[in-house]
């Protein structure tokens, strides 16, 4: 069956530190992928999102996410991380016309 | 304007009642569809609507109707609303070549 996981359920960063969330995906063949942010009661927003070619996306917000095949991992990354980037983030796969989710990261970020 | 917008934003109704959610986009995206997020955060698709025509359906209860009278509007009607029916609906449009979804803002619905 098509799933995306996302390992981590929690993650708590210093403000400045760098982040890394983890995302895998198990599809017969390569989905597209996303990566979306909830902030507490707000709706879902778009940070990037990967189709084909340049494995290496850049998004919004500072976020950029790397696509392994050999690992079918995309991960999301951001070099330091601000206050303002505490929410929920999913991570998202599409290749049957509908977006299956993992269940989220919390990000926690520390002054 | 607001791309996809939901109505209304919060619901809270008691057990037994039924209830409606108006979806409408303004992106002339073919597709929309309706996502639950429970209180674990879990987003899962219910339904999704392309050109009108209903194209997933998954394993929703028969309580839970869509209808899309035109393809910018999708609403979800819900009959004899239980308590397990209290989450965040998040209604979605999309375009065949976007390769990309919008979201609303969702409506979060509480059953007492």
């Amino acid at each position: 069956a098509q799933s995306v996981t996302q390992p981590d359920i929690h993650i708590t960063v210093s403000e400045g530190a760098s982040l890394e969330l983890r995302c895998n995906y198990s599809y017969g063949a390569t989905p597209y992928l996303f990566w979306y942010v909830q902030s507490p009661g707000q709706g879902l927003q778009l940070l990037l999102k990967y189709f084909s070619g340049d494995t290496l996306v850049q998004g919004i917000k500072g976020f950029e996410a790397e696509f392994k095949r050999s690992q079918s991992s995309f991960n999301l990354r951001k070099p330091s991380v601000h206050w303002s980037d505490a929410a929920e983030y999913f991570c998202a796969g599409d290749n049957t016309d509908k977006l299956i989710f993992g269940t989220g990261t919390r990000l926690q970020v520390f002054p | 304007d607001t791309a996809v917008s939901q109505t209304p934003k919060y619901l809270v109704t008691q057990m037994g009642n039924d209830k409606s959610i108006k979806c409408e986009q303004n992106l002339g995206h073919d597709t929309m569809y309706w996502y639950k997020q429970d209180s674990k955060k879990f987003l899962k698709i219910m339904f999704s609507y392309n050109n009108k025509e209903l194209i997933i359906n998954e394993t929703v209860p028969n309580r839970f109707s869509p209808k899309s009278p035109d393809k910018a509007h999708l609403n979800l009607h819900i009959n004899s609303l239980e308590l397990g029916d209290s989450a965040v609906y998040f209604c979605a449009s999309s375009q065949a070549g976007y390769y990309g979804y919008t979201f609303g803002s969702g409506t979060r619905l509480t059953v007492v």
